[in-house]
């Protein structure tokens, strides 16, 4: 049984860190492409990132570009998404997704499994 | 990026009602195109991806369709458990973007 399990969230200053982390079991992690997912309170769901199978390869959001960093260690089956300059404007619900790909070595189309979410709350 | 826009924001139906969702892409996405359930308080499920291919373990209820920028959801009888919010993604660029969503209430 896939099993997707994120951890990290919780209050932060607008311009602090924040890194979230996504523990995957249930299948073989190094052989799929993963990404983040955000949902703002009372909103609809926004795609933040994506990776690939071996990590070489990663895609941003316009609104995280250059503030977000996305990486995994597949020798610990885990997906991280470390979040810098955060403002308001990111609060929301981080989900952890595990993508289908054409290949190993390809981004993620869609997202088949999900986590169930870690929140994130920027706020003075 | 390409805009996804859905339609109706919301909808209320009856159990045992046929509700059509429609989605529509700023440009055509060659049925690169996956569909969502969310329930309140849980984390978006995947129903159906290139436009019409249904996940496994989904119930034949849900059907999807279309071509070029224009596709929809069908639900054939929609059931209790059905009640929740719609949200189509296009994967045919590598920025991935969701419509907002579609809201299915009981009427």
């Amino acid at each position: 049984e896939v099993q997707l399990l994120e951890s990290g969230g919780g209050l932060v200053q607008p311009g602090g860190s924040l890194r979230l982390s996504c523990t995957a079991s249930g299948f073989t992690f190094s052989n799929y492409a993963m990404g983040w997912v955000r949902q703002a309170p009372g909103k609809g769901v926004e795609w933040v990132s994506a990776i690939t199978g071996s990590g070489g390869t990663t895609y941003y959001a316009d609104s995280v570009k250059g503030r977000f960093t996305i990486s995994r260690d597949n020798s610990k089956d885990t997906l991280y998404l470390q979040m810098n300059s955060l403002r308001a404007e990111d609060t929301a619900v981080y989900y952890c997704a595990k993508g289908y790909a054409v290949t190993t070595g390809s981004r993620p189309y869609y997202f088949d499994y999900w986590g169930q979410g870690t929140l994130v709350i920027v706020s003075s | 990026d390409i805009q996804m826009t859905q339609s109706p924001s919301s909808l209320s139906a009856s159990v045992g009602d046929r509700v059509t969702i429609t989605c529509r892409a700023s440009q055509g996405i060659t049925n690169s195109l996956a569909w969502y359930q969310q329930i309140p308080g849980k984390a978006p499920n995947l129903l159906l991806y290139a436009a019409s291919r249904l996940k496994s373990g989904v119930p034949s209820r849900f059907s999807g369709s279309g071509s070029g920028a224009d596709y929809t959801l069908t639900i054939s009888s929609l059931q209790p458990e059905d009640f929740a919010t719609y949200y189509c993604q296009q994967y045919y660029s590598t920025a991935l973007t969701f419509g907002g969503g579609t809201k299915v209430e009981i009427k």
